[in-house]
């Protein structure tokens, strides 16, 4: 199956602060998904990204399908951003997940 | 759309009992898959099916573990004879891969959405 790395494992952030999470893959992937799973434990989609780079509010996704990673910005971060974050690739008919990051915005 | 849902949301239950947790999918989401994710870790891929048929299933999934998706709408995960290690949080998605609407090669088509998730602990 499809190996999926996530970088760093843990993130500390000032309220405030900008920061960058790393996915690798190691493979061709036809559909990466990035989520956010909450204290509760649900999984919140984030990005549909295969490719490219696509925007939403504070968050943006850059996905370079032929150098088999993506990228998860954060910015101006806020308490609300804490959590764990999963990158996910489909690898055939599921989803393999990396190892997530976990945040924590410090107020 | 309404979510997926998943019932009930905590269960506690002392070894060798059995368990059955429900998912219901997004209505018209063809897939219907099964995770089930321990501390610290990502989801891991248990089962999954296209609309009634169980498609494929992980060696996660000893024969303790049986899944059913009866008419293609719900699903129920079965946990016989449970164990301390069974403790985890069961997380089920449903997909629209595949239906009437998205069909299989629309772009999106095979974007997974999550239930809440059971957390299941075995005491």
């Amino acid at each position: 199956g499809i190996q999926v790395e996530q970088s760093p494992p843990d993130l500390i952030l000032q309220e405030g602060a900008n920061s960058t999470l790393r996915c690798n893959f190691s493979d061709s992937v036809n559909n990466l998904q990035w989520f956010h799973q909450n204290p509760w434990g649900q999984l919140i989609n984030l990005f549909y990204i295969p490719s490219g780079t696509k925007q939403n509010g504070r968050l943006s996704a850059t996905t370079v399908a032929t150098e088999r990673y993506s990228l998860l910005y954060i910015s101006s971060s806020q308490t609300t951003d804490s959590g764990v974050y999963f990158c996910a690739v489909v690898d055939d008919y599921k989803l393999s997940f990396g190892a997530g990051t976990t945040v924590t915005v410090r107020a | 759309d309404t979510g997926v849902s998943q019932d009930p949301r905590h269960k506690i239950t002392k070894r060798g009992q059995n368990v059955t947790f429900r998912c219901d999918p997004i209505s018209e989401h063809n897939r219907l898959y099964w995770y089930r994710q321990t501390l610290g870790q990502g989801p891991e891929f248990l089962t999954y099916f296209q609309n009634e048929a169980q498609l494929e299933k992980s060696r996660l999934l000893s024969d303790r573990f049986s899944a059913e998706r009866p008419k293609g709408s719900f699903s129920t995960l079965e946990i016989q004879r449970t164990e301390q290690g069974d403790s985890a949080m069961y997380l089920c998605a449903s997909s629209p891969m595949g239906s009437r609407k998205h069909g299989t090669y629309r772009l999106g088509a095979d974007t997974q959405y999550f239930g809440p998730g059971t957390r299941l602990t075995v005491l």
